[in-house]
């Protein structure tokens, strides 16, 4: 059964450095990974897709990187500001399967 | 992001009562899914859809049943609500045939005293 775990749970880190967030599954027979963040009572939004076949995406500051055979990927902050704040979650989906199976979300704080 | 809206945003309901809860959306995805998410146990699928009529069991399915009679709409029911059900309910969509973004609609926070 594939699982997928973030950590840590929980990072504070001052306003302009660069950041990484891990994210491990435990299958590396995935379809593709999804890269999401969820502000406090709100949805999730979308921030980045890699497919399988693919090594990274890039989406402005953020930058995702994936590497199957390790079953992890990393999502690069850069320069990052108070607005980065927010949790973010990652999910992947296997092949055949209709379901995504998301981690428990890393909660964010970039100190002013 | 997507065209996604669910109604109500916010619900206060007894115990014993059902309870629907609908998700729109305007994208003409295939799939629709809906999730809960509880502090401590992350989002959890309850059930989803892969086309007009065509539902399946998530992880949490008990206590919940859908309907889904338009591509558009896909309805959550909990048939007799219990205070194990509060919770915040999200549903998501993505179109599929190689395209598989899913995106997510605002939520819906559901009490049951």
């Amino acid at each position: 059964k594939q699982e997928v775990t973030q950590i840590p749970a929980a990072l504070s880190v001052p306003e302009g450095e660069n950041l990484v967030l891990n994210c491990s599954f435990t299958d590396s027979a995935i379809y593709n990974l999804q890269w999401f963040r969820q502000d406090p009572g709100k949805g999730l939004t979308s921030l980045l897709l890699i497919q399988s076949s693919q090594r990274e995406q890039t989406s402005g500051r953020l930058n995702a990187s994936l590497d199957k055979s390790s079953g992890r990927s990393t999502l690069y902050i850069a320069a990052s500001q108070p607005g980065d704040s927010a949790t973010y979650l990652c999910a992947v989906s296997e092949q055949g399967d209709d379901k995504i199976i998301f981690g428990k979300g890393t909660r964010l704080h970039i100190l002013p | 992001d997507a065209g996604i809206t669910q109604s109500p945003r916010h619900k206060v309901t007894e115990t014993g009562t059902p309870v629907t809860l609908r998700c729109h959306q305007t994208e003409n995805h295939r799939y629709m899914y809906w999730y809960r998410q509880d502090p401590g146990h992350g989002l959890r699928l309850i059930h989803y859809s892969y086309g007009v009529k065509d539902t399946d069991k998530g992880e949490v399915s008990d206590g919940y049943s859908v309907s889904r009679s338009k591509t558009e709409d896909f309805l959550l029911t909990l048939e007799s609500a219990t205070s194990s059900q509060t919770s915040v309910y999200f549903c998501a969509s993505r179109f599929g045939a190689g395209r598989n973004e899913q995106f997510f609609g605002p939520g819906t926070r559901l009490t049951v005293l």
